[in-house]
C-alpha cells in the first residue's frame, strides 16, 4: 500500500476560498514534500518541510506537519483558477541508502470561476 | 537551467515492436527513476537507480528493462510492448539528501 494517502481524493471550491488537503504516512520520515500536476504534465516540487518543523509558509501556501499522527495538511489560501491540477505529498527514504520516494494518490482540486 | 529531457513527448507504436524512452538529466543527480501514471492508480515506479550501474525494481517493472551506464542518462526500454503499457511515462531525478525530484515533461505512449 501506497506511504502516503492524500485526502480528499478530488476538492471542488470556488475561486478566492481556501483549498486544504491532507496526507497520511505510515513510517518515519526525514521530510514530507507536496508536488502539484497540471493535467498531463510532469509534477513540480512546491513545498518541503523537514521532520523538526511544525509549519512551513511558501506564498499562498501553508504546509503543518504533525509526526506524531504522522499526518501533514496544505492549505492553499484565496484560491485561484490557476491552483486547478492534482496535489501529491511524497515521503523520501528515512534511512540514506534506502531506494524509494513514495508518492500518495493525489488529490484532485478544483477551483471554479 | 536545470531539467529533466524525456524523448519522444509522444509515441504511438504497434504490440511488438521494441521501443525505448529516452531520459536526461542536467543536474549531476544520483537518483533516478520512472513512473508511469494511469487513471485511478496513481503514480507507479518502475524501475529506479541509485547511482551509475545500479539498477532495481520498482513495483511495477514487469515488461521494461533500464540501464544507468552514465549518471546523466536513465533509458527505459520496451523489449515487446503490449497494450497494457498504454501510459503516461514520467521520468525524475533527484540528489540523495533532501530527495527533492525534478521531473520530465511526460511520454505519452499508445500501444496498439
Amino acid at each position: 500500500s501506497q506511504q502516503g494517502e492524500e485526502d480528499p481524493q478530488a476538492l471542488s471550491i470556488q475561486e478566492g476560498e481556501n483549498a486544504t488537503m491532507n496526507c497520511s504516512y505510515k513510517t518515519s520520515i526525514n521530510n514530507l514534500q507536496w508536488y502539484r500536476q497540471n493535467s498531463g504534465r510532469g509534477l513540480v516540487h512546491l513545498i518541503l518541510i523537514r521532520s523538526n518543523e511544525r509549519e512551513k509558509h511558501s506564498g499562498r501556501l501553508r504546509v503543518t506537519l504533525d509526526t506524531s499522527k504522522k499526518s501533514s495538511s496544505l492549505l492553499i489560501t484565496a484560491s485561484r483558477a490557476a491552483d486547478t491540477a492534482s496535489y501529491f505529498c511524497a515521503t523520501p527514504p528515512f534511512i540514506q541508502g534506502a531506494q524509494k520516494l513514495v508518492f500518495g494518490q493525489g488529490t484532485r482540486l478544483t477551483i471554479n470561476p | 537551467e536545470a531539467q529533466v529531457t524525456q524523448n519522444p513527448r509522444y509515441l504511438i507504436t504497434v504490440t511488438g515492436k521494441k521501443l525505448t524512452v529516452t531520459c536526461s538529466q542536467n543536474m549531476n543527480h544520483e537518483y533516478m527513476s520512472w513512473y508511469r501514471q494511469d487513471p485511478g492508480l496513481g503514480l507507479r515506479q518502475i524501475y529506479y537507480s541509485m547511482n551509475v550501474e545500479v539498477t532495481d525494481k520498482g513495483d511495477v517493472p514487469e515488461g521494461y528493462k533500464v540501464s544507468r551506464k552514465e549518471k546523466r542518462n536513465f533509458p527505459l526500454i520496451l523489449e515487446s510492448p503490449s497494450p497494457n503499457q498504454t501510459s503516461l511515462y514520467f521520468c525524475a531525478s533527484s540528489d540523495r539528501v533532501v530527495w527533492e525530484q525534478y521531473f520530465g515533461p511526460g511520454t505519452r505512449l499508445t500501444v496498439t
